[in-house]
This record gives C-alpha cells, sequence and structure tokens, in this order.
C-alpha cells in the first residue's frame, strides 16, 4: 500500500523566507505525485504535479518542487514566502492506474508580515 | 464552468439522525471522487466512480455510509444513521480521464461540506 509522510505539520515563517516542506512517500513502483494546497475557508487547489520528465517541477505562485526518487521524495520549495502563503499544504500520491489520491497528513504554513 | 458543487456546505445534526451530502461534478468529467477530512485522520478516501460506477469503496467505513451516482451529474453521500465520530469535512472531487491510464489527471476539489453530529 502507498502511504505519504509529512513530517512537517506546523511552519512559521517571516516574509521573503524561503520555504521548503518535505514529503516522502512510500510505494516502490512509478508514482504520479501532486502538491494541493487549502488557504482558509477554501477548497483544496493543484500547485503543481509530477508524473514524468523534468523532475523539477513548476507550479503556480512561484512553487516548485523535486522529485528524487532515490529518496522517495517530493519536497516543495519557494524562495521568498509572502503572507498570502498561509494556508495548509497537501502532499498526494497515486500509482498509475489508480485514480484516487493519498494525501499526506499537510503541513500548515503560518506567514507573518 | 462553476467548478464541483457541493451541498449543503455545513450541516449539524443530531446523533441519528440521517444525513445526505450532494455533489455535482464538473460537466464531462468521469471520476468523481468522495473524500473525508479529519483532524486525526487527515483526508482520506472513501469512495469514487468512474463513469457512474463505483470502482473503489474500500474507504467506506462501514454500512452506515452509502453513496450513490444515479447520473453523471450528480452524487450523494449518505450517513443513516449519524454518530458524533463521523464529524468531519466531506470534499468531492472530480477529475477527466485523458484516455489512458496514466492517473495523472488533476482532480478539482468542491468547497467541502462540514458535518457536526452531536
Amino acid at each position: 500500500a502507498q502511504s505519504v509522510s509529512q513530517h512537517n505539520h506546523h511552519v512559521i515563517l517571516s516574509e521573503a523566507a524561503s520555504l521548503e516542506l518535505g514529503c516522502n512517500y512510500s510505494y516502490g513502483g512509478t508514482v504520479n505525485l501532486f502538491w494541493y494546497v487549502q488557504y482558509p475557508g477554501q477548497h483544496l487547489q493543484l500547485l503543481l504535479k509530477y508524473f514524468s520528465g523534468d523532475p523539477l517541477v513548476k507550479g503556480i505562485k512561484g512553487f516548485e518542487a523535486e522529485f528524487i526518487k532515490s529518496k522517495f521524495s517530493f519536497n516543495l520549495r519557494k524562495p521568498s514566502v509572502q503572507w498570502s502563503d498561509t494556508a495548509e499544504y497537501f502532499c498526494a500520491v497515486n500509482a498509475p492506474g489508480r485514480r484516487a489520491l493519498t494525501f499526506g497528513s499537510g503541513t500548515r504554513l503560518q506567514v507573518q508580515p | 464552468d462553476a467548478g464541483v458543487i457541493q451541498s449543503p456546505r455545513h450541516e449539524v445534526t443530531e446523533m441519528g439522525q440521517e444525513v445526505t451530502l450532494r455533489c455535482k461534478p464538473i460537466s464531462g468529467h468521469d471520476y468523481l471522487f468522495w473524500y473525508r477530512q479529519t483532524m486525526m485522520r487527515g483526508l482520506e478516501l472513501l469512495i469514487y466512480f468512474n463513469n457512474n460506477v463505483p470502482i473503489d469503496d474500500s474507504g467506506m467505513p462501514e454500512d452506515r455510509f452509502s453513496a450513490k451516482m444515479p447520473n453523471a451529474s450528480f452524487s450523494t453521500l449518505k450517513i443513516q444513521p449519524s454518530e458524533p465520530r463521523d464529524s468531519a469535512v466531506y470534499f468531492c472531487a472530480s477529475s477527466l480521464s485523458a484516455g489512458g491510464s496514466s492517473g495523472n489527471n488533476e482532480q478539482f476539489f468542491g468547497p467541502g461540506t462540514r458535518l457536526t453530529v452531536l
């Protein structure tokens, strides 16, 4: 069975600080990887996804993530966060042929002005 | 497109009552998912449909939960009887198959239904 671990449960940063949120997955085969964001009171939105090709994926709002197969990781990064990035971030994975997503427990990011 | 529509947005009910949550997927999407979000368990899949047919219901917690998709534009998740431990946010999501089986298509989420069972 596949699983996703997000080790940072709550991160507090000041504006302009750099961000890296960890995501590790457990699955032996090829996977598709996603980062979703949930702004306060809103629904989940896709930030970026990886399914093949360049392991460095760029998403919306200046976010990027790097797939490192040897480490089973798909960490999310942003060089300079803004107050508006305050949200909860979820890493998710599915295996090709399995449509449903397995989510990590989420990381709550609080950006202080 | 209005996106995935869920109703009601909030539901407060008493233990033992029947609860029905509703979802309208994005037009043309052939996959529909029901997820539940709780503090303890995070986001977990309950069931998903493809072309109105349930494909995987292994996440449905028990017989009190049932889901239907009578047509391509409507799905319901019913809890009968409801219990306080069912309190959670229930999300519906839909996606479009690309003709392949890669599963990498984006799932679009609805705003969720916040259920409180007293």
